[in-house]
């Protein structure tokens, strides 16, 4: 079993649509939870970063994490078409600074 | 914008030749990473660096050896390529904060091609 779990889509929704992607987890050590986009033939660039429990919001992006159910979510608002990518997710344990557990990543296509 | 810089950006060499490839930082982060990036694997750790002339192994470091000589720059080699080497290369950084861990920051990757 993988340790984090991400739906590889592609995932095709119209502009304007609220996007949900998600990513579970099996180690309850995690406290650390980033957001990447991956946009083709680029490197992942830092979306969010959240530390423990609770929602955190940057304009149209809102981070979820759920602890109690190992679920991690982003949700992009008003999605354009500037939003399709490849969305990764990332995590942590506290002072584990050699090891980042990634998903494998949602391709997301925002339709015009 | 991290400053990462990964050089080169594209090679295509033969199966049996060494290969290094190099990531520079101007962050002066003390922690750096090579990833490979592969459909279907996501992104796999090889080697990373927690400082001058401190490494470690990933989880596929098979093949693949690093050096750092200096803060800013972390060196990939591949002593003699095979095919299966042939990957989308990622070089990382990051810092560990007084109390919090802090996320990666990625390059914008080498694409190596072995034939």
């Amino acid at each position: 079993q993988k340790e984090v779990e991400q739906d590889p889509g592609p995932l095709s929704v119209p502009e304007g649509a609220i996007v949900s992607l998600n990513c579970t987890y099996s180690n309850s050590a995690f406290q650390y939870f980033m957001w990447y986009r991956q946009y083709s033939r680029k490197g992942p660039e830092l979306l969010m970063y959240t530390y423990s429990s609770g929602n955190k919001e940057d304009g149209r992006f809102t981070a979820q994490v759920d602890k109690s159910s190992k679920y991690i979510s982003l949700f992009i608002r008003d999605s354009q078409p500037s939003d399709s990518a490849t969305y990764l997710c990332a995590m942590s344990a506290r002072n584990n600074f050699n090891k980042f557990y990634f998903g494998s990543g949602t391709k997301l296509n925002v339709k015009p | 914008d991290a400053g990462i810089t990964q050089s080169p950006r594209h090679k295509v060499t033969e199966t049996g030749t060494p290969v290094t490839l190099r990531c520079h930082q101007t962050e002066n982060h003390r922690y750096m990473y090579w990833y490979r990036q592969d459909p279907g694997h996501g992104l796999r750790l090889i080697h990373y660096s927690y400082g001058v002339k401190d490494t470690d192994k990933g989880e596929v470091s098979d093949g693949y050896s690093v050096s750092r000589s200096k803060t800013e720059d972390f060196l990939l080699t591949l002593e003699s390529a095979t095919s299966s080497q042939t990957s989308v290369y990622f070089c990382a950084i990051s810092e560990m904060g007084a109390e919090i861990n802090q996320p990666q920051h990625f390059g914008d990757g080498t694409r190596l091609s072995i034939l």
